[in-house]
């Protein structure tokens, strides 16, 4: 089975810095999606960025960008300028085919929180 | 808003009780997901649906079942509910079902079980 790694179980940033967010994942697939989504304390998941194993530029998306080092198995998520309001638990997830039916899930790491102080 | 809509929002009932929890996808989309977020075990996905069929299923217990409606709203099914089954569950939605579709979530449902 494929599997996620978030060693950061929290983080602090100055507000207006950059921080990254470490995930690296195992699998042994060709094609896979690596994904980032963004729960805050109110609960709701929100999608942030995504990289195709075949892409061959790290995906941009405002304020976020994503490190893809495929060699390393590396997909680190890049906030620039970080604000208040980006305080946050972040999950990184990659999309796993299953077994059955030409499904797929998505295999989520435990996630890092992120505090940003002012 | 991701544009994809769960009810109930918080739901609290007793050990031994059956829940339905509801989704209504994205426009458009036709995959739609159940995942399961607690504490211990983390996010983990519970079943796949595109287009009326089952898909994918993953750690998803024997009590619990789903089906995706021909409007394509999914319901998920939590019987003889026990405590350890309280959690936040998620339903997402894509439009296709291959791996690079993105899957956006609704605000999940709350399940306390008392």
């Amino acid at each position: 089975a494929q599997k996620i790694t978030q060693t950061q179980p929290g983080m602090f940033v100055q507000e207006k810095e950059a921080v990254t967010l470490d995930c690296t994942y195992d699998t042994s697939d060709q094609s896979y999606g690596l994904f980032w989504y963004k729960q805050p304390s109110s609960g709701e998941m929100i999608f942030l960025i995504y990289q195709g194993s075949y892409d061959e530029q790290n995906a941009t998306e405002g304020r976020y960008s994503l490190n893809f080092q495929k060699a390393r198995k590396s997909a680190n998520l890049v906030i620039s300028a970080s604000q208040l309001g980006d305080s946050a638990m972040y999950f990184c997830a990659m999309r796993e085919a299953t077994n059955s039916n030409s499904g797929y899930a998505l295999n989520f790491g435990k996630g890092t929180s992120l505090l940003v102080t002012p | 808003d991701s544009g994809v809509t769960q009810t109930p929002k918080h739901l609290i009932t007793a050990t031994g009780q059956r829940v339905t929890l509801r989704c209504s996808p994205r426009s458009g989309d036709l995959s739609v997901y159940w995942y399961q977020q607690s504490l211990d075990q983390g996010l983990q996905f519970l079943i796949q649906y595109y287009n009326g069929e089952e898909r994918a299923k993953g750690n998803i217990l024997e009590r619990f079942s789903a089906q995706q409606f021909p409007d394509l709203h999914s319901e998920l099914n939590l019987s003889s509910l026990e405590l350890g089954d309280s959690a936040l569950y998620f339903c997402a939605s894509s439009v296709g079902r291959d791996r690079g579709s993105t899957q956006y979530f609704g605000p999940g449902t709350r399940l306390t079980v008392l």
